[in-house]
């Protein structure tokens, strides 16, 4: 297996673009969730799915959107880049019962300029 | 509502020397508690977890972390510390009777000293 898997590692926008932060898992894991993390800040959840076809917001969702089509895959999309959003996003997976592990990918540094 | 409090921005502990992780939590039912660790440039990596049963749960890479339901506590210890566990540490709790959102603590940094 795989695992969780992110791309890019790396990116730098300007001001007002856009892109997209893929996800995957191999896993057949019900529960995806985004997170950021800024220093001192911990992490913080952005958005969620339980299922193919049901997302929810998490702590911080303004400026970012999600769908989740498949159990596979679960993007993370900012529709229009500001530089508050410079973090570093997680994406996790695991099975949907509370005492299930949650299996991190290894991030994507983004940095908006 | 689940809160979790990681007290120590950072613990220094020499090497050989025993470490401790302080966590404690806050849930309306009873918890499942959980750490992770986070080499520099890494994603999470789980560590070990509470269920249910004994209140001493044993992980990866030698550390161990005590359930305390009394003091509301899951400390994460090791009895001798290597320079190669210096890394973030977290902690995290979900409610079992509530959501299986988790949520984390801010993360404590672990810096082992040669």
């Amino acid at each position: 297996n795989a695992g969780v898997t992110q791309t890019p590692k790396f990116q730098v926008l300007k001001t007002g673009q856009s892109m997209t932060l893929q996800c995957a898992q191999d896993m057949n894991h019900e529960y995806m969730s985004w997170y950021r993390q800024d220093p001192g800040m911990g992490l913080r959840l952005i958005h969620y799915s339980v299922g193919a076809g049901i997302t929810d917001q998490g702590e911080v969702p303004n400026g970012y959107n999600v769908s989740r089509s498949t159990t596979e895959d679960f993007p993370l999309r900012l529709l229009s880049a500001a530089p508050s959003q410079t973090s570093v996003y997680f994406c996790a997976s695991s099975y949907s019962t509370s005492k299930d592990t949650q299996y991190f990918g290894p991030g994507t540094r983004l940095t908006v300029l | 509502a689940q809160s979790v409090a990681q007290p120590e921005d950072q613990v220094n502990v020499a090497e050989g020397n025993p470490l401790t992780v302080k966590c404690t939590y806050s849930v309306s039912g009873n918890p499942y508690l959980f750490w992770y660790v986070q080499y520099p440039n890494r994603g999470l990596q789980f560590l070990l977890k509470y269920i249910t049963g004994d209140n001493l749960v044993k992980g990866s890479y030698g550390f161990e972390a005590e359930f305390n339901k009394s003091q509301t506590s899951f400390h994460l210890k090791k009895p001798s510390a290597l320079v190669s566990d210096s890394a973030l540490y977290f902690c995290a709790v979900r409610d079992k009777e509530g959501s299986y959102i988790p949520t984390f603590g801010r993360g404590t940094s672990l810096i082992v000293h040669p």
